[in-house]
């Protein structure tokens, strides 16, 4: 079983539209966890970290639930710039991030 | 905004030959990584340094690689024979603690 698992996409959403993206992983161990984007042939750029009360950043929406080792992250009013693959990371309180093999979102007119 | 900064962008090398890949992490931060990420594939972890020496590297770390931070604001990764599988694209970062790391722009290594 892979340690962090997400449906690779694409997801192909119209501006404006909503989107969830869910990711599982597979390690309880799990401390740390956080929501990428990264941009085709660009380095990640950390999104926002993830807590366990659930945490929101203008548009974006993370939660995490321990229990069913499952993150989420939710777009509201999608635009157009928000086209990118969205990396799903852990740590297990050590100096290594896990990452998932991330989920494509295109957000067309 | 501070960024972590790599150079160079692409590198183009021989199989067999040995490339260093040159990092300079955000000023203040004391905890430095690299990783790498295959055409097509997921980024994976290699190695992380701290207080001068390496804190926990991975299965894909082996002898053929080093890391080295010369001076102050340096920070460096060797491969000293390069493979054909070596070819990815290898992201430094950096974090003030071990659990916020930023990623430097990377440097496209193709081994031919």
């Amino acid at each position: 079983r892979k340690e962090v698992e997400q449906d690779p996409g694409p997801f192909n959403v119209p501006e404006g539209a909503t989107v969830a993206f869910n990711c599982t992983y597979s390690n309880s161990a799990s401390q740390s966890f956080f929501w990428y984007r990264q941009d085709c042939r660009k380095e990640p750029k950390l999104l926002m970290s993830v807590y366990s009360s659930g945490n929101e950043d203008g548009r974006f929406t993370a939660q995490l639930n321990r229990a069913s080792q499952y993150i989420s992250l939710l777009i509201r009013d999608s635009k157009l710039s928000d086209s990118a693959t969205y990396l799903c990371v852990v740590n297990m309180n050590t100096d290594k991030l896990i990452f998932g093999t991330g989920t494509r979102l295109q957000v067309f007119p | 905004e501070p960024e972590v900064t790599q150079t160079p962008s692409h590198q183009v090398t021989q199989m067999g030959q040995e490339v260093i890949l040159r990092c300079v992490p955000i000023s203040n931060h004391l905890y430095f990584y690299w990783y790498r990420q295959i055409l097509g594939q997921k980024v994976e972890f290699l190695v992380s340094f701290y207080n001068n020496e390496i804190s926990e590297k991975s299965e894909i770390f082996d002898d053929q690689f080093s890391v080295e931070r010369p001076d102050g604001s340096n920070f460096t990764l060797k491969i000293r024979s390069t493979k054909l599988e070596d070819s990815a694209m290898y992201f430094c970062a950096s974090g003030r603690t071990s659990y916020e790391q930023y990623f430097g722009p990377g440097t496209r290594l193709t081994v031919t």
